[in-house]
């Protein structure tokens, strides 16, 4: 069965440090793998995305992520955390083949201390 | 463009009463998406439709429907809450890259 793993719940890491947030997914094919940030009491906003081609793929506010095929592991980085970044992450997969659906993890918390 | 809209904000119900969330896009996406999102649990999908005219069932759809009733509007309806649908739940429409576009949400309290 599909399924998204954010393995940790809560990151906590101080201002202008580097940060990786771990994600690892379960489907037989290659997917579509996402970054979503969401801000306190707001919805969520794509970080970025992987469909094909190059593994390392560049988003806004200076994320990016590596797919890694053999590990089945999307990771998002940024080697200089703001305190803007507060917020809650989620990697999501999908739509899988023949529908529409999309997987989401359960998000990881991320604090910074100033 | 306003991009992914939900209306109500916030809402209280008593256990038994029925309401509809409503959630308007105005960027001609074809699949339109309900989820719920609830403490360490992620957002999990209730509805989606494909297209105008379509409704597919996601992972957690007991307790609601939905109605795509254009290709702009995407409604779910609670016929009879009960306190475990208490939750924040989350309107979005995706384009033909998938990225999905996300409403502000609508904090629903059961009691």
């Amino acid at each position: 069965a599909q399924s998204v793993t954010q393995p940790d719940i809560h990151i906590t890491v101080s201002e202008g440090a580097s940060l990786e947030l771990r994600c690892n997914y379960s489907y037989g094919a290659t997917p579509y793998l996402f970054w979503y940030v969401q801000s306190p009491g707001q919805g969520l906003q794509l970080l970025l995305k992987y469909f094909s081609g190059d593994t390392l793929v560049q988003g806004i506010k200076g994320f990016e992520a590596e797919f890694k095929r053999s590990q089945s592991s999307f990771n998002l980085r940024k080697p200089s955390v703001h305190w803007s970044d507060a917020a809650e992450y989620f990697c999501a997969v999908g739509p899988f083949s023949g529908t529409y659906k999309y997987i989401f993890g359960t998000g990881t918390r991320l604090k910074v201390l100033a | 463009n306003a991009g992914v809209t939900q209306t109500p904000k916030f809402q209280v119900l008593k256990t038994g009463q029925s309401m509809t969330l409503q959630c308007a896009q105005d960027m001609n996406h074809n699949s339109m998406y309900w989820y719920r999102q609830d403490p360490g649990m992620g957002l999990r999908l209730i509805y989606y439709s494909a297209s105008e005219g379509t409704t597919d069932k996601g992972e957690v759809p007991n307790g609601y429907n939905v109605s795509r009733l254009n290709k702009r509007e995407f409604s779910l309806r609670l016929e009879s809450a009960a306190p475990s649908q208490t939750s924040v739940y989350f309107c979005a429409s995706s384009d033909l890259q998938e990225t999905q576009y996300f409403g502000p949400g609508t904090r629903l309290l059961v009691l």
